[in-house]
């Protein structure tokens, strides 16, 4: 089976960094994603990691290390639009995805 | 109208009712899914399509039934549900094989079981 893990809520300022971790146990393992969403919203897509690494994307960053079953979402300059839930997902076979339960992020001027 | 959509965009039944879900993707993608989001739990993966074949049926009840009749349309057939069943049902469409995997999301049908 699989299961992840993340923080259910984070808080942080304006201007800030924040980093939202993801855990994860999976009888497969193709990548590591992430997504957005905002309330009343769908969700979007921010990055998917394959490889062990950091990938940047303008001010998110995302890290995998497939060895510990760890990753990180990092968000720099953190704006008041960014206030919305984050979840970490693992592709675990070709074409489908498991979902942790999101981590709600609350950004304060 | 491009991206994934899909109608309604809220529904109200009651447990006897029957009534589908229906979802669109103008995006050429061969993989649809079904996905239900409760309060405070984790999207649950309900049924994947793949070239117009399920590939996954996610232990979901048979209350829920699906169906693709085409690479671009996916329906969700609801009857005899349960207040439980209230949720956000999300529809996504990807195209497997692609560098990141990405899945567009359409708006969601927000489903009330009275």
């Amino acid at each position: 089976g699989q299961s992840l893990e993340q923080p259910s809520e984070v808080t942080a300022v304006e201007g800030a960094i924040v980093q939202i971790n993801c855990t994860y146990q999976t009888s497969g393992f193709y990548g590591l994603s992430w997504y957005q969403q905002h309330d009343g919203g769908a969700p979007t897509f921010l990055s998917y990691n394959a490889l062990d690494g950091l990938e940047e994307t303008g001010r998110f960053s995302s890290f995998l290390s497939r060895s510990d079953s760890y990753g990180y979402l990092l968000l720099q300059e953190l704006q008041m639009k960014d206030s919305a839930s984050y979840f970490c997902a693992v592709l675990y076979n070709f074409n489908k995805f498991y979902f942790g339960s999101g981590t709600k992020l609350n950004v304060k001027p | 109208e491009t991206g994934v959509t899909q109608t309604p965009r809220h529904l109200v039944m009651g447990m006897t009712n029957k009534k589908s879900l229906k979802c669109e993707q103008h995006l050429g993608h061969n993989a649809m899914y079904w996905y239900k989001q409760s309060a405070k739990k984790p999207l649950e993966l309900m049924f994947v399509y793949s070239l117009e074949e399920r590939v996954e049926n996610n232990s979901v009840p048979s209350r829920f039934s699906p169906e693709c009749p085409n690479s671009s349309h996916l329906f969700l057939h609801l009857h005899t549900l349960q207040p439980e069943d209230s949720a956000l049902y999300l529809c996504a469409s990807s195209q497997p094989g692609d560098t990141n995997n990405e899945q567009f999301f359409g708006p969601g049908t927000r489903l009330t079981v009275l």
